[in-house]
């Protein structure tokens, strides 16, 4: 168990629809990173947030937001879904703010599913 | 810009043979290097890093590491591999000019026949 929680574990929907993918990183961690993970692409990076603010922008689609609340826990939203957002997404926490390794803990993922 | 690659896209072996997945990187400056194996169906764990001192690490479950600064590369090897190694594994990179940005190689699949 990495303590990095995400919700929710699976997720069905149509295109069209918009859905909302909840992430707690680790006690602590400050850093949240979403990644999306599918068969063509690999591992994608999305989007960095440290302490509620956005620190980095990867591979993320306009359609795509997300947000770190002040209780650190992360929120990504997938809006005008398309059948090739299908993926599962990662999140992780980092625990290089507190001078530790930097290592990132991955989540068990949330598989969306677009129909 | 900065990049991870790694060797292999899939690698095919059988039980009690020896492993080595290359990885290679671009940036100049000072770098931490992560191996993570993502078995099938879960999430990615970390399975070696280094961040200083010897450039061969070890890591969990009898994997190695060996970092070699002249050649950009930090190579993963297993002298036995088992039918649970079966995963894929990925290469990742966090350098100082990343921020605190990982760039993760696209992964190498390994199959292990028993």
């Amino acid at each position: 168990d990495s303590g990095v929680t995400q919700t929710p574990k699976h997720l069905i929907t149509a295109t069209g629809q918009r859905v909302t993918l909840r992430c707690s990183p680790r006690s602590g961690d400050l850093s949240v990173y979403w990644y999306q993970q599918s068969l063509d692409q690999g591992l994608q990076f999305l989007i960095q947030y440290y302490n509620g603010e956005e620190r980095a922008k990867g591979n993320i689609l306009e359609r795509f937001s997300a947000q770190q609340f002040p209780d650190l826990h992360s929120e990504l939203n997938l809006s005008s879904l398309e059948l090739g957002d299908s993926a599962l997404y990662f999140c992780a926490s980092s625990d290089i703010d507190r001078g530790h390794t930097g290592e990132l803990f991955f989540g068990e993922g949330s598989r969306l599913t677009v129909l | 810009a900065q990049s991870v690659s790694q060797h292999n896209h899939h690698v095919i072996l059988s039980e009690a043979a020896s492993l080595e997945l290359g990885c290679n990187y671009s940036y100049g400056g000072t770098v931490n290097l992560f191996w993570y194996v993502q078995y099938p169906g879960q999430h990615l764990q970390l399975l070696l890093k280094y961040f200083s001192g010897d450039p061969l690490v070890k890591g969990i479950k009898g994997f190695e590491a060996e970092f070699i600064k002249s050649k950009f590369s930090f190579n993963l090897r297993k002298p036995s591999v088992q039918w649970s190694d079966t995963a894929e594994y990925f290469c990742a990179v966090n350098g100082d000019n990343y921020g605190q940005n990982f760039v993760f190689g696209p992964g190498t699949r390994l199959s292990v026949l028993p």
